[in-house]
Formats: C-alpha cells, structure tokens, sequence
C-alpha cells in the first residue's frame, strides 16, 4: 500500500547547525505521487512548508530544501542553519489531489526542537 | 483572503455520548472539503471528502458520519463515542486541488 515513514523524533539540535528529516516513501495505488512537507508550529495550524510534484525536482522554502527522489523513494527536507523559530512537528505526506478527493499519505511527524 | 475555522477547540466526552465537530470556509465558494484525523501516536489519516454540497464520501469507517448542509459547511458527527475515537481531528480545504490548507484542530479525549 502507500505509506510515509520519516525520522522518529523528538530530535534536537542546536541553533545554528545544519538539520536533516529523512522521510521514505511507498506509492504504490499513486502512479504520479506528488510530495509534500508540512508544518505545524506551536499554536498554530498544520500548514505547507513545500510541496514538489515532478521526480529530480527540489522545494524550498524558509530555507528548508527537499529534493523529489524516485530511485531512492526518498524526500528528506534539510535546512544548513536552523533557527530556534523552526521549532516545530514536521509531516512528510504523499498524494495526488487532482482526483479531488485531496487525499494525503502522512507521516508520523517529527518534533524537532532547536535549542538557543 | 479564505479563512477556515474549525470548532469547539477541545472536547471532553463520556463514551457513549453524542459529537458534533464543526467546520466553516469562508471567501472561498464551492471547495473540496476534508476531514482528517490523527490518533495519539498515529498518523493524519483521511476521513471523508466532499466536492459539494450534500455530497460526501466515506475513506475510513470509524462509526462517524459527516455532512455538508452549507457550500462552506463541513460536519462531523456520531451518535455514540468510543475511546478509540480520541484524538486530533483537522479539517481541510483544497483550492484547484493543488495543496490542502488546514484548521487548527480540535482536540477531542473521550473518557
């Protein structure tokens, strides 16, 4: 079937260092997957980091980069420097929304905490 | 600009007693509207969607049911809780089905 699986968390790094998530994908009723990082900071609601719909593509945004991997089912987001403000439960999720039915394959989620 | 607002922020319910949870889209007419949910420890996983008003379609059968008695209307409901109901339950609008945009959440603990 089709599922997500990303780095367990919580992970910790210090402000500053550089961050990787890894997340791994299974597509298998998708035949065109789109892949997506989304965020949900603390009090808020769970909203898109980057989104990339074309294998050998990258997404980015706030710094963050994850690259579309067909070979390696792969989409690990990455960021050189993070700031204590990145705090926050990352999801990695698959789908294809053009079928209107909007469904998403998620992740766990990842707590990372970025220490001052 | 579209808004989503999702209500109450957090229950607390007996098992065995009835739930509504609430849902309103506002500046955006005719969505796709979508209930997820997310157990403690679990993943986001789709409940049901709905391209119009009326209409609704099932993705998971948890013994909730759904309805979508306005365009920017989206409810979930049961008669009867269980304890494997709790959790996090976000619901979801699509704009040209490229990306979903959320609500907050509402917390619900079935006791």
């Amino acid at each position: 079937g089709d599922s997500v699986t990303q780095t367990e968390g919580p992970v910790t790094v210090s402000e500053s260092e550089s961050l990787i998530i890894n997340c791994t994908y299974s597509a298998t009723s998708i035949a065109y997957p789109n892949l997506f990082w989304y965020v949900r900071y603390p009090g808020e609601g769970l909203q898109l980091l980057l989104k990339v719909i074309t294998a050998g593509q990258k997404g980015s945004s706030r710094g963050f980069e994850a690259t579309y991997n067909k070979e390696t089912t792969s989409f690990h987001l990455q960021k050189a420097s993070v700031q204590e403000s990145d705090s926050a439960v990352y999801y990695c999720a698959l789908g294809d929304l053009t079928g209107n039915t909007g469904k998403l394959i998620f992740g766990l989620g990842t707590t990372l905490q970025v220490q001052p | 600009a579209q808004t989503i607002h999702q209500w109450p922020v957090a229950e607390i319910k007996a098992v065995g007693s009835p739930l509504s949870l609430g849902c309103t889209i506002k500046g955006k007419s005719s969505p796709n509207l979508y209930w997820y949910w997310q157990a403690t420890g679990g993943t986001l996983q789709q409940l049901f969607y709905s391209i119009t008003v009326g209409q609704v379609e099932s993705v998971v059968q948890l013994n909730l049911s759904a309805s979508r008695p306005k365009d920017d209307q989206f409810i979930l409901s049961t008669e009867k809780l269980l304890l494997s109901h709790s959790g996090f339950y976000l619901c979801a609008w699509s704009r040209d089905n490229e990306r979903l945009f959320f609500g907050h959440g509402t917390k619900l603990s079935v006791l």
